[in-house]
């Protein structure tokens, strides 16, 4: 097993322009959560999936950013209309129900 | 609402220099806690859960204690390679980590 995966690892876009991010999980997980994380801040849970249903999403998951996880394995969030004050880092993590969540490298997005 | 504070918010140390860094939090229900180190650029990398008041757990030269409302994590004799941020998150089990927003350590050799 090779962890938990994240692509791409850096993403420049144009403010308005729409991205998405994937994120590969550790096999046996059946969690899957996003976290965003700015400069100086820890993480902040944006929102998890157990298998392919979305369980909880944070309030700062604003009309504009949608997660899917089709068939329980990979997961996708994407940001519409992006915003400069959407640049950050996007991390991905998975764990087996509630232990451990194990982080990938996240993806660094970068609006101009 | 869960609250977690990290202090200090940043921390050097010259090389042998041990020290501790201190997890404060308001969590109800706490089923664990998690703590996390973070190299700049990469994702946070899990290094233990603490589950009860009293458990101690340790790796190398890192040593993770609780209490029902605070964590420590003891670094004795660091390295410069201990440098990094780390972070600590109480969690109630079922529900997304609340992180704290980390210590900074910087180990000069």
């Amino acid at each position: 097993d090779t962890g938990v995966s994240q692509d791409p690892r850096h993403k420049i876009t144009k403010r308005g322009q729409n991205v998405t991010f994937r994120c590969d999980p550790i096999s046996e997980h059946n969690r899957l959560y996003w976290y965003r994380q700015t400069l100086g801040q820890g993480p902040e849970f944006l929102t998890y999936f157990q298998n392919e249903a979305q369980l909880e999403k944070s309030r700062l998951l604003s009309d504009r950013f949608s997660a899917e996880r089709p068939k329980g394995s990979f997961s996708t969030l994407e940001i519409q209309r992006t915003e400069q004050g959407d640049s950050a880092m996007y991390l991905c993590a998975s764990s087996f129900q509630g232990g451990e969540q194990f982080f990938g490298p996240g993806t660094r997005l970068t609006v101009l | 609402e869960d609250q977690v504070t990290q202090s200090p918010e940043a921390l050097r140390l010259q090389e042998g220099e041990s020290s501790s860094l201190n997890c404060s939090y308001t969590v109800s229900g706490l089923r664990g806690l998690f703590w996390y180190r973070q190299d700049p650029g990469k994702g946070p990398e899990f290094l233990f859960t603490l589950y009860s008041a009293g458990e101690e757990k340790e790796k190398e030269r890192l040593k993770a204690t609780l209490t029902k409302k605070e964590s420590f994590l003891h670094i004795t004799a660091p390295k410069p390679e201990d440098s990094a941020t780390y972070l600590c998150a109480p969690s109630r089990g079922n529900t997304p980590l609340v992180f704290g927003k980390g210590t900074r350590l910087s180990v000069i050799a």
